[in-house]
């Protein structure tokens, strides 16, 4: 089944920070977040295994609540390369890693 | 960082033609995938093989849609009988762990139905 992520778009100036959220109705294994250009391929930022465990990758995070079946990806002090498409994918029991609908995110100079 | 390579980038066809679009997955990884993303929307899974045979399909993956790994290195997406539906860009991943460990995507086939 598909997460449900939170918000559909974001617009930013620079600097800024923003929060996107992944929820599943079903027990998870892990979390992954990708980030897609337009016309590229997904692009891994990082993957989340464990209840409660964060992440980091320069200025951008991630938590993965486990009983929750929620994980938050966090960007501070955004910059204009963050610009895309922020894809959350969950791994459940059936081994499939499916993708949310996506958050476009756009930063302004 | 090691890639996985999909040919070709482009493949223009038409209606009820057979298309066959092939990836080249890293070379020691165990699980293979097959996703599309209709233009503007989300990335969708179609299929994943382990072992030589499908470990998991979607809906989406029908009579029409066969995968197979002809050699040691090749992974291959077949769709018999082209609809217009069928217009995506479709992506080839691997991964040495179906659970825990992350997918690396090829830069995709765009594949247009005339």
């Amino acid at each position: 089944q598909q997460p449900v992520q939170s918000p559909q778009a974001v617009i930013l100036r620079e600097g800024e920070d923003a929060v996107i959220n992944c929820s599943s109705s079903k027990a998870l294994y892990s979390v992954h977040w990708y980030r897609q250009k337009h016309g590229e391929a997904p692009v891994f930022l990082m993957i989340l295994l464990k209840g409660g465990e964060q992440k980091g990758h320069e200025k951008i995070s991630a938590s993965f609540n486990e009983k929750k079946q929620q994980s938050s990806l966090y960007l501070t002090a955004s910059q204009l390369s963050y610009s895309g498409t922020y894809f959350c994918g969950t791994v459940d029991s059936s081994y499939k890693l499916i993708f949310g609908s996506g958050t476009r995110l756009l930063v302004r100079p | 960082e090691p890639e996985v390579t999909q040919t070709p980038s482009h493949q223009v066809t038409q209606m009820g033609q057979e298309v066959i679009l092939r990836c080249v997955p890293i070379s020691n990884h165990l699980y293979f995938y097959w996703y599309r993303q209709i233009l503007g929307q989300k990335v969708e899974f179609l299929v994943s093989f382990y072992n030589n045979e499908i470990s998991e399909k979607s809906e989406i993956f029908d009579d029409q849609f066969s995968v197979e790994r002809p050699d040691g290195s090749n992974f291959t997406l077949k769709i018999r009988s082209t609809k217009l539906e069928d217009s995506a860009m479709y992506f080839c991943a691997s991964s040495f762990d179906r659970r825990n460990e992350k997918l690396f995507f090829g830069s995709g086939t765009q594949l247009s139905v005339l």
